[in-house]
């Protein structure tokens, strides 16, 4: 199986913030990378599929960038509605889909 | 909307059975692939499956499958997935997700709420 890294395991960070979390392949996947939110208590939410396409309806702060095996999830500018844990999930190999552990982003 | 609505909580002692529903509503249920995420309390996401409805394809994930069934009922637009064999290890919420596929890649969006499922003696 692809194993998912993500750093950092949880952040404290400000209204206004710029937040940046990593994910790490353990082996190349191109592009086929998704990003979910969390919130406590709910289901997760897609943000980003496919590296760095902004799903309909999320807002334009987010944004998803990388290829190979590094890539980035970028809040650009941190909102109280943001506090949440975010998974990767890797899409390259759909007969073993794995997500990263979680980043858990505390205002 | 697009919607998945999952079954009720439930709580099963060691050994049992569990079957999760998930009803699909607001586009083609056939048309897309069903898979089924869980999530121990307090602990990450973990990929279960994957079923098709429109032809009953599947594809378990190697820790689950030889206790995981995951059928579709076409008829009510309804995904189950049965967990058998149950131990304290398998206490989790269990989302339904819609995947969809776009050229080699594919994501899930959106989720059903949910079902919490105990076990305990």
């Amino acid at each position: 199986d692809i194993q998912m890294t993500q750093s950092p395991s949880s952040l404290s960070a400000s209204v206004g913030d710029r937040v940046t979390i990593t994910c790490r392949a353990s082996q190349s996947i191109s592009t086929f990378l998704n990003w979910y939110q969390q919130k406590p208590g709910k289901a997760p939410k897609l943000l980003i599929y496919s590296a760095s396409s902004l799903q309909s309806g999320v807002p334009s702060r987010f944004s998803g960038s990388g290829s190979g095996t590094d890539f980035t999830l970028t809040i650009s500018s941190l909102q109280p509605e943001d506090f949440a844990t975010y998974f990767c999930q890797q899409a390259y190999s759909s007969s073993s889909v794995t997500f990263g552990p979680g980043t858990k982003v505390d205002i | 909307q697009v919607q998945l609505v999952q079954s009720g909580a439930e709580v099963k002692k060691p050994g049992a059975s569990v079957k999760v529903s998930c009803q699909a509503s607001g586009y083609t249920f056939t048309s897309y692939g069903i898979s089924w995420v869980r999530q121990a309390p307090g602990q990450g996401l973990e990929w279960m499956g994957w079923i098709s409805p429109y032809n009953g394809n599947t594809n378990y994930a190697q820790k689950f499958q030889d206790r995981v069934t995951m059928t579709t009922e076409t008829s009510t637009s309804t995904a189950y997935m049965e967990l058998r064999s149950l131990t304290s290890d398998d206490a989790a919420v269990y989302f339904c997700a819609r995947e969809a596929f776009v050229g080699a890649t594919n994501w899930f969006d959106p989720w059903g709420q949910g079902t919490l499922v105990t076990v305990s003696s």
